[in-house]
């Protein structure tokens, strides 16, 4: 079965720092990969997503991902982090059919 | 395009009680899904519907009812509350073409006491 570990359940970076934020995901065959991102108080909004070509996504608000295959990973990257990244970040799996499979999340917190 | 809407927004049951979740979605996508957020638990599948008239069970489906008779709606039926069903609880919607990425409503915080 399809399943995702995000090592990481806090992480807390500085203003202007730059961001890894880790997935590991366990697929049989090509997965289709996703990262969410959930503000407070709010709904998943999609950040970026993976289902072929180039293994380097980007995304909305200045985010990448990179998939490796040889590491089943997929990892979340920014350059320079903002005050309004803060939030909870979910990086997903696609099971092969119509659903989703979620990681634990990680949390970000942002230090002025 | 109001996109996937959710209602209510917040709701306190007491044990026993029953009550509907609503979710629509405007944008003609036949796969629907609800979800439970619990702290530090990320996101569990309740139940999900791959057109009007299926549905079929996710990982958490015990206390839960669905039904799909339209396109544009999937409303979530819980009977006999109990505080195990406190939760916040998110409908989701996906197009039929892959990679199937699912677009996220607000989300109902329901507590149960």
């Amino acid at each position: 079965a399809q399943s995702v570990t995000q090592p990481d359940i806090h992480i807390t970076v500085s203003e202007g720092a730059s961001l890894e934020l880790r997935c590991n995901y366990s697929y049989g065959a090509t997965p289709y990969l996703f990262w969410y991102v959930q503000s407070p108080g709010q709904g998943l909004q999609l950040l970026l997503k993976y289902f072929s070509g180039d293994t380097l996504v980007q995304g909305i608000k200045g985010f990448e991902a990179e998939f490796k295959r040889s590491q089943s990973s997929f990892n979340l990257r920014k350059p320079s982090v903002h005050w309004s990244d803060a939030a909870e970040y979910f990086c997903a799996v696609g099971d092969g059919a119509q659903k989703l499979v979620f990681g634990q999340g990680t949390r970000l917190t942002i230090n002025p | 395009n109001a996109g996937v809407t959710q209602t209510p927004k917040f709701r306190i049951l007491k044990i026993g009680q029953s009550m509907t979740l609503q979710c629509a979605q405007d944008m003609n996508h036949n796969y629907m899904y609800w979800y439970r957020q619990d702290p530090g638990m990320g996101l569990k599948l309740i139940y999900y519907s791959v057109g009007a008239g299926i549905t079929d069970k996710g990982e958490v489906p015990n206390g839960y009812n669905v039904s799909r008779s339209t396109t544009e709606d999937f409303p979530l039926r819980l009977e006999l509350a109990a505080p195990s069903q406190t939760s916040v609880y998110f409908c989701a919607s996906s197009p039929t073409r892959i990679p199937y990425e699912q677009y996220f409503g607000p989300g109902t915080r329901l507590t149960v006491t």
